[in-house]
């Protein structure tokens, strides 16, 4: 089974202060992680995910495997931050045939001004 | 524009009446998928189709059905609603795979009586 887990439902952070969102995940083979965004009023929408190791909007998400993390951070908040945030993982890489995408339960960032 | 279209976007419905939620991408995408968004369980996979008449179910698929008979259209079916499937439905796609960027639909709001 395939399981991801955001201990913060939410998370209150000051303009200009460093961000860092939690997940970890359980997956026996090698998973591949997402981080998916949805801001008001809009729809959800991938931030980065963990086989392009890119930086978007200042984020960055690295995979650690021995602690099987994949925690959001960006050194200095923004107020356009301020949105839902949920971790996925795929472990289709790992798993010829499963293409299931399992997501979070979320965590809503409050960024203050 | 493209998109990913779902139909309709709210819902009342009462036990047990059949009803069907549309959903339609134009950017000629493999992969499609259907989740339910629940307060405190984040998102969850219903069913996925990787193409054209394949589909497999993702983690809560029970009380579901879908078909894949155009590329284009991934119906969610629920046969007997119960007041259990209240929820907030997405509707997403992506090129080819669930390693792939998701694109997701706008949502459809289900209120079953």
């Amino acid at each position: 089974a395939q399981r991801v887990t955001q201990p913060e439902k939410l998370l209150s952070v000051f303009k200009g202060a460093p961000v860092e969102l939690k997940c970890n995940y359980s997956y026996s083979g090698s998973p591949e992680l997402f981080w998916y965004v949805q801001y008001s009023r809009q729809r959800l929408q991938l931030l980065l995910r963990h086989i392009s190791r890119e930086s978007i909007k200042g984020f960055t998400a690295d995979l650690n495997k021995g602690e099987t993390s994949f925690h959001l951070k960006k050194p200095f908040a923004q107020e356009e931050d301020s949105a839902m945030y949920y971790c996925a993982l795929s472990g289709s890489l790992s798993n010829f045939g499963n293409e299931k995408l399992t997501f979070g339960t979320g965590t809503r960032l409050t960024i203050i001004p | 524009e493209a998109q990913v279209t779902q139909n309709p976007r709210y819902l009342i419905t009462v036990t047990g009446k059949k009803l069907t939620v549309t959903c339609s991408q134009n950017m000629n995408h493999e992969y499609m998928s259907w989740y339910r968004q629940d307060p405190g369980l984040g998102l969850r996979q219903i069913y996925y189709s990787m193409n054209v008449e394949v589909t497999d179910k993702g983690d809560v698929p029970e009380g579901y059905k879908v078909s894949r008979k155009e590329k284009r259209n991934f119906p969610l079916i629920l046969e007997s609603p119960s007041p259990n499937q209240t929820s907030l439905y997405f509707c997403a796609s992506s090129l080819s795979s669930v390693v792939e960027t998701q694109y997701f639909g706008p949502g459809t709001r289900l209120l079953v009586l």
